[in-house]
C-alpha cells in the first residue's frame, strides 16, 4: 500500500510553454503533499507544501507565480511550471503524507528538460 | 534552521566490503531521521527510519542508530553488493505528530559505487 504515482516521468518542452506535473496517491488520502526539486548531482530542495483545499506554502526564493501548485482533492496535487525556461530543467519529486497518520511516500519523479 | 551534513563522496567499494556513510544533523527538538536511496533515473525510496533517540532503523541489511548525544545517524552495512550502487540521502523532519512532519531537510547525498 501507500503508492504515489507521478506523471509524466519525463517531459521535454519548448521554452515559453507551460508544463503540468501530476502527483496522485493511489491507495490513500493525502492531506499534505510536498514538492521538491533536485539539481544534477545535488540534493533535494523543498519548493512548496500543498494542503488539500488551501493555498500552497512556498519556500523562500521559490516563485509562486512560476510554479503553480494546486491540491484540489485528497488524492491529487499538480505542479505547473509556467513559461518554462532552460534553467527550469530539473528533476521534480513529490511526496504525499497520509491522512490520519504521519507516514508519507515519494513519487518516482519527473525529469523536465526545457529546450 | 534544520540542517543535515553527510560525508562527502563518492564512495567506491568492492563487493562484500563494509559500508559506513556518516550523517550528522542540527535541529531543534526531537526530529525523525531517515535514509533514502535513489537509483539512477529514479525517485527516492525510503530505506530506513528512526523516530526517537536510540532507535535503530534497519532494512535490506542496512542499519542506522539515532544518536541524540552525538546528533548522528550513520548508515552501515556489513557486506555491500553491486546492486547497492546508488545515491544515499540522509534526511530529517520535525517531530512525528507535529504539523510539519514530512517536510524533509536532506543532506547533500553520497554516491556509492560497488565493484564486483
Amino acid at each position: 500500500g501507500a503508492v504515489v504515482s507521478q506523471h509524466p516521468s519525463r517531459v521535454i518542452c519548448k521554452s515559453g510553454t507551460s508544463v503540468k506535473i501530476e502527483c496522485r496517491s493511489l491507495d490513500f488520502q493525502a492531506t499534505t503533499m510536498f514538492w521538491y526539486r533536485q539539481f544534477p548531482k545535488q540534493s533535494l530542495m523543498l519548493m512548496a507544501t500543498s494542503n488539500e483545499g488551501s493555498k500552497a506554502t512556498y519556500e523562500q526564493g521559490v516563485e509562486k507565480d512560476k510554479f503553480l501548485i494546486n491540491h484540489a482533492s485528497l488524492t491529487l496535487s499538480t505542479l505547473t511550471v509556467t513559461s518554462a525556461h532552460p534553467e527550469d530543467s530539473s528533476f521534480y519529486i513529490c511526496s504525499a503524507r497520509r491522512a490520519g497518520d504521519y507516514g508519507y511516500t515519494f513519487g518516482s519523479g519527473t525529469r523536465l528538460t526545457v529546450v | 534552521g534544520d540542517s543535515v551534513t553527510q560525508m562527502e563522496g563518492p564512495v567506491t567499494l568492492s563487493e562484500e566490503a563494509f559500508l559506513t556513510i556518516n550523517c550528522t544533523y542540527t535541529a531543534t527538538g526531537y526530529p525523525s531521521l531517515f535514509w533514502y536511496v535513489q537509483y539512477p533515473g529514479e525517485g527516492l525510496q525510503l530505506l530506513l527510519k528512526a523516530t526517537k533517540a536510540d532507535d535503530k532503523g534497519s532494512n535490506k541489511g542496512f542499519e542506522a542508530t539515532y544518536r541524540k548525544e552525538t546528533t548522528s545517524f550513520h548508515l552501515e552495512k556489513g557486506s555491500v553488493q553491486v546492486s547497492d550502487s546508488a545515491v544515499y540521502f540522509c534526511a530529517l523532519s520535525p517531530r512525528a505528530g507535529g504539523t510539519s512532519y514530512g517536510k524533509l531537510t536532506f543532506g547533500q547525498g553520497t554516491i556509492l559505487t560497488v565493484h564486483p
